[in-house]
């Protein structure tokens, strides 16, 4: 199964640490996209790809969150000098893109605790 | 965005129909109609989509109301994996872009 992956699938730091997660969506998918979810709620939108290019930003990601996608395959999203309130599930998904059906493929997550 | 409303929780017995409803009363006529569950300690997983026609896949039917303000996701025989939060999403033309869940609903199914 070629799903989309990410790792780690935990990661615990002490808080003012910085943390990268990385994503590898389906090959050939030329759209990625990230979000974060706390407990008891949906996911929410931080930022999406379209190749290498970042195309979208929602107002959730400080500026002691980045995004990257070099080269239009995987990403990293990094999170500086973490705070308690970033701890949260962060969602990787994928899709190829263009208009008509542009289903979203999710990964695992990578589960964040900052204490 | 159109934002939609969905009950907080449902029940279902294993193998009877589970019908999910959703409103989306400010739906404009560009905007698709889309299906995702959440398991238990998984990523959302796409379900189903639709424009107008009721639509059906391996996994459930869709169930389009004819003035577009609310919709029905049908799972036919529930199985105990079917337990999971169902979100429905509304997007513009087709193309997903990002998505905008709400709190969805968390549907339990009893053996």
């Amino acid at each position: 199964d070629t799903g989309v992956s990410q790792d780690p699938r935990h990661k615990i730091t002490k808080r003012g640490q910085n943390v990268t997660f990385r994503c590898d969506p389906i090959s050939e998918h030329n759209r990625l996209y990230w979000y974060r979810q706390t407990l008891g709620q949906g996911p929410e939108f931080l930022t999406y790809f379209q190749n290498e290019a970042q195309l979208e930003k929602s107002r959730l990601l400080s500026d002691r969150f980045s995004a990257e996608r070099p080269k239009g395959s995987f990403s990293t999203l990094e999170i500086q000098r973490t705070e308690q309130g970033d701890s949260a599930m962060y969602l990787c998904a994928s899709s190829l893109g263009g208009y008509g059906t542009d289903t979203q493929y999710f990964g695992p997550g990578t589960r964040l605790t900052v204490l | 965005d159109a934002k939609t409303t969905q009950p907080n929780s449902m029940e279902s017995n294993e193998e009877e129909p589970v019908h999910l409803p959703c409103n989306h009363s400010t739906i404009s006529g560009t905007d698709y109609i889309h299906w995702y569950r959440q398991l238990p300690s998984q990523g959302p997983e796409y379900v189903i989509h639709g424009l107008t026609s009721n639509v059906n896949n391996r996994m459930a039917s869709l169930a389009i109301a004819e003035d577009r303000k609310s919709s029905t996701l049908i799972l036919h025989r529930a199985t105990l994996r079917d337990a999971a939060v169902y979100y429905c999403i509304l997007s513009r033309g087709g193309s997903q872009g990002n998505l905008i869940f709400g709190k969805g609903t968390k549907l339990s199914v009893k053996p």
